[in-house]
């Protein structure tokens, strides 16, 4: 599976957009970006995931670009109940497929 | 509610033990997984079954072992536990090893060992 290289963690102000990026420089055409996140230890919490294009759902939007090297998961209005871990996996397609994690991001959202 | 239920949620057993925690996946899931989070190590995939069949093996110890049954629930079985398997155990669930899936985790085992 390709590797993710995410920043450490960042913050933002609740009620505003909250951008996390995932850099995947090495993808290849049948991996998916899928996005987790984790609230203390509580179980891993699917977010969000795409193949090419742009994928919006209630949760979230997801931005991969054109040469799909990078993505960009976006909270359109961050709460205090989004602060957690964000991972960022890329995924092949395959029977043996399986969500490798790295150490993700943590996102603090501050009042 | 993710639909996978782990149970138990809670363990406290002592070096040496056997446990077995147990996991029953979503509603028409044909795959689980089962994945170990602890202080140090992070999320780390252990082993995924496949409609009875295991498919994928990380970095499970000999000492561990897992199985999926006829009713597609899937038990993870931890023997001469030490110390270092205290951990958050996670089992998750997809309706098949599909990377097009989405998988959905469990809330979690926590194994304690003292």
């Amino acid at each position: 599976d390709a590797k993710t290289t995410q920043p450490t963690s960042m913050d933002c102000a609740e009620g505003r957009a909250a951008n996390l990026p995932c850099n995947h420089s090495t993808i290849s055409g049948n991996e998916y970006v899928y996005w987790y996140r984790q609230i203390h230890s509580q179980g891993p919490q699917y977010i969000i995931h795409g193949l090419k294009n742009n994928e919006t759902n209630e949760m979230a939007s997801l931005i991969i670009t054109e040469d799909r090297k990078s993505s960009t998961l976006i909270l359109p209005h961050a709460t205090l109940r989004d602060t957690a871990v964000y991972y960022c996996i890329v995924m092949y397609t395959g029977a043996n497929s399986k969500l490798t994690f790295g150490k993700g991001i943590t996102l603090s959202v501050r009042p | 509610d993710s639909g996978v239920t782990q149970t138990p949620k809670h363990l406290i057993t002592a070096t040496g033990q056997r446990v077995t925690l147990r996991c029953s996946p979503r509603s028409g899931d044909l795959s689980v997984y089962w994945y170990q989070q602890s202080l140090d190590q992070g999320l780390q995939f252990l082993i995924q079954y496949y409609n009875g069949e295991e498919r994928a093996k990380g970095n499970i110890l000999e000492r561990f072992s897992a199985q999926q049954f006829p009713d597609l629930h899937s038990e993870l079985n931890l023997s001469s536990l030490e110390l270092g398997d205290s951990a958050l155990y996670f089992c998750a669930s997809s309706p098949r090893p599909n990377s097009g899936n989405t998988i959905y985790f469990g809330e979690g085992s926590w194994l304690t060992v003292v």
